[in-house]
């Protein structure tokens, strides 16, 4: 079965502090594909990123970066010198072939509030 | 631009009812999917299609049915609404190149089971 964990519920930063927001994954399959989607306060998902299974370098795209390591299982987000902007809720996923590569599994979501 | 659209952003229906949630996209996508979102659940596929007249059970299909008949529109329907059906759908799209596509989401619809 896949599984995605994202144990922080909750985050408040103030502006301009970096932010790590963190996913640990299962899965049985040796290939599979990670992904983080953002949920800002207007309710619609946005896609950030994909990362498959092969492609473990660090990924930065301006103020976001994504660590990826699959010793620890983990997919974790870090937002630099955060911005009022970036409050939403963010969720990590996952999809892998033992669950149909189209069917995504969603973890819990981490909310994050940025505080001016 | 992609553009996932649900005909509703809030719903109030009464138990017993028969509850139809539309939702179309604009891209000539293969998938579509309907998600249910609760607080400390996140995202639980409900139903999702690959195509034209196919369906595939997602992880909590229990009370729900789905139509696809046009490529571009996907149905979610409640066939008699009970209270702890109460939540947020959401609708979603993506290509279909045969491995895992990013999803491109509506705005949702809140519903509300009386």
């Amino acid at each position: 079965a896949q599984k995605v964990t994202q144990a922080q519920t909750e985050i408040s930063v103030v502006e301009k502090e970096d932010v790590t927001l963190d996913c640990v994954y299962e899965t049985r399959d040796t290939t599979y594909y990670l992904f983080w989607y953002k949920q800002p306060p207007s309710g619609e998902l946005v896609f950030l990123i994909r990362r498959n299974s092969f492609d473990e370098q660090n990924e930065i795209s301006g103020r976001y970066s994504w660590n990826f390591q699959k010793s620890t299982s983990s997919f974790n987000f870090t937002i630099t010198a955060s911005q009022v902007v970036d409050s939403a809720v963010y969720f990590c996923a996952l999809s892998g072939p033992s669950g149909g590569y189209q069917k995504v599994t969603f973890g819990t979501g981490t909310k994050l509030q940025v505080i001016p | 631009d992609v553009k996932v659209t649900q005909s509703s952003r809030y719903l109030v229906k009464r138990t017993g009812e028969k509850v139809f949630l539309e939702c179309v996209q604009d891209m000539d996508h293969e998938n579509m999917f309907w998600y249910r979102q609760d607080p400390g659940l996140g995202l639980r596929l409900i139903y999702f299609s690959y195509d034209v007249k196919m369906k595939e059970k997602g992880d909590i299909p229990e009370g729900y049915s789905v139509s696809r008949e046009k490529k571009e529109r996907f149905s979610l329907i409640l066939e008699s609404a009970s209270t702890n059906q109460t939540s947020m759908y959401l609708c979603a799209s993506s290509p279909g190149t045969g491995f895992s596509d990013e999803q491109y989401f509506g705005p949702g619809t809140r519903l509300t089971v009386t």
